[in-house]
């Protein structure tokens, strides 16, 4: 069973701070990881996509991939109140088969 | 571009009743996605089809559901006969291919089953 685990939260940080998301995944052979960020309401909203180890920069975001650990995850600089939604992490675990979702993470940015 | 399109963004109805949802891809992609999502089981995925064959219905509850895809801009997913545990929201989504590519969400059905 192809899984990936994401921490419930509710995840509170203060605007300014930096908002750690974390997820970690089953099978050790996972070729891409996707973060997306969905608002109460509407749709999931693709930001980041990581498919080797190391981190990658957009911007206020930051994906790291740790395959050897089997995980990955997501670091907001300076989270701001429109930043709070929930962070869905997905994964491919091989070629040709479709995400694998987690159920999310909820973070709240106080102002 | 347009993203991927669904209708209707509500549907209200009565148990018992037919529902039907449909879904516009983007165009170029070859693969589509119907996913459910409640509070309790999040995203869950029903069905995907690749060039307008389903390839995986696992994710499909029980056999009052049903996905088409008839050509590659557009599907449906039917509820025959609807239920009150079917209310969720039900999203399409659609990727250039199935593999190494994220997939791009639509905007979601809020059904309702009364």
């Amino acid at each position: 069973q192809k899984e990936v685990e994401q921490n419930s939260g509710p995840l509170s940080v203060p605007e300014g701070a930096i908002a750690s998301l974390n997820c970690t995944y089953s099978d050790r052979v996972s070729q891409s990881f996707f973060w997306y960020r969905q608002y109460s309401g509407k749709s999931p909203e693709l930001i980041m996509s990581i498919y080797s180890n190391g981190d990658k920069e957009d911007g206020r975001f930051t994906a790291q991939l740790n395959k050897a650990s089997q995980y990955v995850s997501l670091l907001i600089r300076d989270s701001q109140p429109s930043d709070s939604a929930t962070y869905l992490c997905a994964v491919i675990y091989s070629g040709n088969t479709p995400l694998v979702f987690g159920k999310g993470t909820r973070l709240s940015v106080i102002a | 571009d347009a993203g991927v399109i669904q209708s209707p963004r509500h549907e209200v109805t009565e148990m018992g009743q037919e529902v039907t949802l449909r879904c516009k891809p983007i165009s170029g992609h070859n693969s589509l996605f119907w996913y459910r999502q409640t509070m309790m089981r999040g995203l869950e995925l029903l069905i995907y089809f690749n060039n307008n064959v389903p390839i995986d219905d696992s994710g499909m509850p029980e056999d009052r559901f049903s996905a088409k895809m008839p050509n590659a801009s557009f599907s449906t997913l039917k509820i025959q006969p609807s239920e009150p545990r079917d209310s969720a929201v039900y999203f399409c989504a659609s990727s250039p291919t199935t593999g190494d590519q994220p997939q791009h969400f639509g905007d979601g059905t809020r059904l309702s089953i009364l």
